[in-house]
């Protein structure tokens, strides 16, 4: 399995400005992902976290947005740039292993007033 | 294609009952299919998989079923108990890159 802590567990921000949520991880993983959750929705990713690299965004994510950063095999961030209402969400962090099992963090709760 | 299908959206189910989710996926490329459960203000916590090569899984009171000439795959929950009462999500993945797709989710809800 894997622990995954996320920091912060929830925000409340003013539209404008900008958030950066961590994401670390007790042992070292190869593949990290950042996935936002609507309430009720299901699981869409933003963008995989490349060690070393920059990260891999999914279509409808571009990076001046959302930038992240990785590095090290343990710890990614996710900044959520410039929000507006339209980014309250829950941002969840996760990582997946070699055998194909994938873990999830607790999630940060996002609201942008 | 890359779609999960999942159904029902939603299930309610009596307590002591079978609560049965069904997924449907069409790449024949997928090789691991797990469940999720989630909880109101928690992430998504792994439940159980099933890998192609077995027809079924079965962990304490959750069992997966898998057809794989049908391309489907579904969940029972054996003995539903009001804690069970949460969403679940289906997925599919595979080696070699393939990221991993979800089932739009299914709240259940096990009535006392």
């Amino acid at each position: 399995s894997a622990v995954i802590s996320q920091k912060p567990s929830r925000d409340i921000c003013q539209r404008g400005t900008s958030l950066t949520i961590q994401c670390q991880v007790d042992s070292q993983v190869t593949m990290m992902f950042w996935y936002r959750q609507q309430p009720g929705q299901s699981l869409t990713l933003i963008a995989t976290a490349n060690q070393g690299s920059e990260a891999t965004y999914e279509s409808g994510f571009v990076i001046d947005k959302f930038p992240i950063s990785r590095p090290n095999l343990t710890f990614s961030t996710l900044t959520v740039s410039n929000m507006s209402p339209e980014d309250s969400s829950i941002y969840l962090c996760s990582v997946r292993r070699s055998t194909n099992e994938q873990y999830f963090g607790p999630g940060t709760r996002l609201t942008v007033t | 294609q890359q779609q999960v299908k999942q159904s029902p959206q939603s299930l309610i189910v009596q307590k002591g009952g079978i609560s049965i989710i069904n997924c449907a996926y069409e790449n024949t490329a997928f090789d691991y299919f797990p469940w999720y459960q989630q909880f109101p203000g928690k992430g998504p916590a792994l439940l159980i998989a099933i890998r192609p090569d077995v027809s079924e899984k079965k962990e304490g009171r959750f069992t997966i079923s898998f057809n794989k000439s049908a391309k489907q795959f579904s969940l029972h929950i054996m003995d539903s108990q009001p804690g069970d009462s949460a969403t679940y999500f289906c997925a599919a993945s595979g080696t070699g890159g393939f990221k991993t797709i979800f089932g739009a989710g299914t709240r259940l809800f096990v009535k006392a």
